[in-house]
């Protein structure tokens, strides 16, 4: 009950396309829902976040899409940038600020 | 400003040998504190976690202890390292639950 499913595991997108990447859940507990970037040799940095009481939220060229019945969510970049090449972790918050993270998907933008 | 000091940011280390990471924060009080650990293309693993001085919550029985001896002081321990505890082992704060967690640099652990 405590994991977060991400797929997939790495995402290869051209210069312009639009990547996704999905997350699942299956604590309700689950409250706060944020996304990390994080390139390598570095610690991850917040991309973006959402509460489960919105079904979207946009910033940019990130969007994220949430699901609350079927305990899913995504993040949606636009207009995907060779700059954007990272790992993107999900994550959830569990029981009082402790962030339970994804796998990871490796993305790569082709120029 | 809010910074957070993580150190060293590489280590090797021979199996069997102690371990002391040591990670601060400045410009905030009684932060939330963790230690996370991410193994080679794996995610990260909650490992503890701290609401205040002295007041530690471990998430994975292992070979690794954490201690809080000041309020913006977090300390990751171990008294005889495994092959196993190799990683990248990163520190973070938030000011409370549901808002941003703010990562160190991490510390990469190589044991030998």
């Amino acid at each position: 009950q405590q994991q977060v499913k991400q797929s997939p595991q790495s995402l290869i997108v051209q210069k312009g396309g639009i990547s996704i990447i999905n997350c699942a859940y299956e604590n309700t507990a689950f409250d706060y829902f944020p996304w990390y970037q994080q390139f390598p040799g570095k610690g991850p940095a917040l991309l973006i976040a959402i509460r489960p009481d919105v079904s979207e939220k946009k910033e940019g060229r990130f969007t994220i899409s949430f699901n609350k019945s079927a305990k899913q969510f995504s993040l949606h970049i636009m207009d995907s940038q060779p700059g954007d090449s990272a790992t993107y972790f999900c994550a959830a918050d569990y029981q009082g600020g402790k962030l339970i993270f994804g796998q990871g998907t490796e993305l790569s933008v082709k120029p | 400003s809010q910074t957070i000091h993580q150190w060293p940011a590489t280590l090797v280390q021979p199996v069997g040998s102690p371990l002391s990471l040591e990670c601060t924060v400045e410009g905030t009080s009684n932060p939330n504190l963790y230690w996370y650990r991410q193994a080679a293309g794996r995610g990260l693993q909650l490992l503890f976690y701290s609401v205040g001085i002295g007041q530690i919550s471990s998430e994975v029985p292992q070979n690794l202890s954490a201690s809080r001896p000041q309020d913006r002081q977090f300390i990751l321990s171990s008294k005889k390292l495994l092959l196993s505890d190799s990683g990248f082992y990163l520190c973070a704060w938030s000011v409370r639950r549901n808002t941003e967690a703010f990562f160190g640099q991490g510390t990469r652990l190589t044991v030998v």
